[in-house]
Order: C-alpha cells, then sequence, then structure tokens
C-alpha cells in the first residue's frame, strides 16, 4: 500500500510565482524526504526532514514537517521554467531505510 | 563523473525472455536499492543491498533475482519476462540505511513486447 498521498497532483503556475504542494502519510516516520524527476530523467534529493524537524530550507526550497497531522509541504519560492518536474515525497519508517513514495505532484512553470 | 550508473538505458525485449540491468556506484556507498516505476509514475522498492547483504526483499516474483558482486554494483537480472514487467527500473544507493538521502541512477525503461 502506498504510504505517501500528494496533493495536488499537477499544478501549473507562471515562473516567479510559488508552488506549493503537500504530502500526507500513514505511519509514524524516522524522515521524510521530498526528490524532483525531469521528464524521462532520474530522481534527484532535495531536502531530508527528520521526524524531530519542523522546517528546512535550501535555496529557494522550504520544506515543512507536521508529525502531529502526518504532514509535510514543499514551497519552491520564485519558481523557475526549470523547475518544471514531478515532484515525489517519500518517508523512511524502518531501520533499513526503506523509501516508501508518494504519487507525485506534476508541476509545470510557464515562461 | 556519473554517482550511480545503469546499463542499458532502454531495453526492449520479447516475452520468455531473460535479461539483466546492471548498476554501478562510485560514491563510497554503503546500501544500494532497486526501485520500479510504473506507468503511473509510482515507484516501488523492490530490493536493497548493504555491504553485499541482502535487507530489503519486497513481495516481487522470484523471476526477480538481484546479485551485488561487490559494494559498489547491484545488478537485476530478470527470468521469463512478461508484458507487465515493463517498466523504468532505477538503481539508488545510499550513504547508510535511510539516515541520508539517495542517489538514483537515470533509469532503465524495460518494454517486454
Amino acid at each position: 500500500s502506498q504510504q505517501g498521498e500528494e496533493d495536488p497532483q499537477a499544478l501549473s503556475i507562471q515562473e516567479g510565482e510559488n508552488a506549493t504542494m503537500n504530502c500526507s502519510y500513514k505511519t509514524s516516520i524516522n524522515n521524510l524526504q521530498w526528490y524532483r524527476q525531469n521528464s524521462g530523467r532520474g530522481l534527484v534529493h532535495l531536502i531530508l526532514i527528520r521526524s524531530n524537524e519542523r522546517e528546512k530550507h535550501s535555496g529557494r526550497l522550504r520544506v515543512t514537517l507536521d508529525t502531529s497531522k502526518k504532514s509535510s509541504s514543499l514551497l519552491i519560492t520564485a519558481s523557475r521554467a526549470a523547475d518544471t518536474a514531478s515532484y515525489f515525497c517519500a518517508t523512511v519508517t524502518d531501520s533499513w531505510g526503506k523509501l516508501q513514495f508518494g504519487a507525485g505532484t506534476q508541476v509545470v512553470v510557464t515562461p | 563523473d556519473t554517482a550511480v550508473s545503469q546499463t542499458p538505458k532502454y531495453l526492449v525485449t520479447q516475452m520468455g525472455n531473460d535479461k539483466s540491468i546492471k548498476c554501478e556506484q562510485n560514491l563510497g556507498h554503503d546500501t544500494m536499492y532497486w526501485y520500479k516505476q510504473d506507468s503511473k509514475k509510482f515507484l516501488k522498492i523492490m530490493f536493497s543491498y548493504n555491504n553485499k547483504e541482502l535487507i530489503i526483499n519486497e513481495t516481487v516474483p522470484n523471476r526477480f533475482s538481484p546479485k551485488s558482486p561487490d559494494k559498489a554494483h547491484l545488478n537485476l537480472h530478470i527470468n521469463s519476462l512478461e508484458l507487465g514487467d515493463s517498466a523504468v527500473y532505477f538503481c539508488a544507493s545510499s550513504r547508510d540505511t535511510g539516515i541520508y538521502g539517495y542517489t538514483f541512477g537515470s533509469g532503465t525503461r524495460l518494454t517486454v513486447v
């Protein structure tokens, strides 16, 4: 069964706007990770947030984690056309490091 | 230098054939994984090896067999290929088991005809 659910499934914005996507999960986590996948390419790790952390930043990316609501959000500020990709959240819930992915949010940024 | 490299990038084969996908990482990571991405982009773990030892073996048909000759290599062999095996297969590695982010290869698109 799928651990993560992402919302929205698709997002279309103009360059310069902010993009926010949400991820909800079902069971307690060790950490939660966000990945980007450009069309036809592999996944690129963006940010890892641990279960005892509430917010992390990396460049134009901001990730929040609310373990009481079992949810996380990824904010991309001042989006660029190059941010067009699918974004996935993934959780680690065991000591073996098994990453369980959500279905992804497809983001299209138009110039 | 490519961190996680998979070969081949594309694989088209007939039902019933046996095929292998190779993966190599030059990051010095201890743990390697195989993931399958279906046509709806859903990613599911198949196997994981830590220092050549199998640590995750999800419910996949036993036609799929991973092999890790050393901690830098993890290969995937598939016997008696079926139409439903068509997908993109990703290899990944991480410095430890889930404490750090993964580094993914660029994927192998397998098409069974």
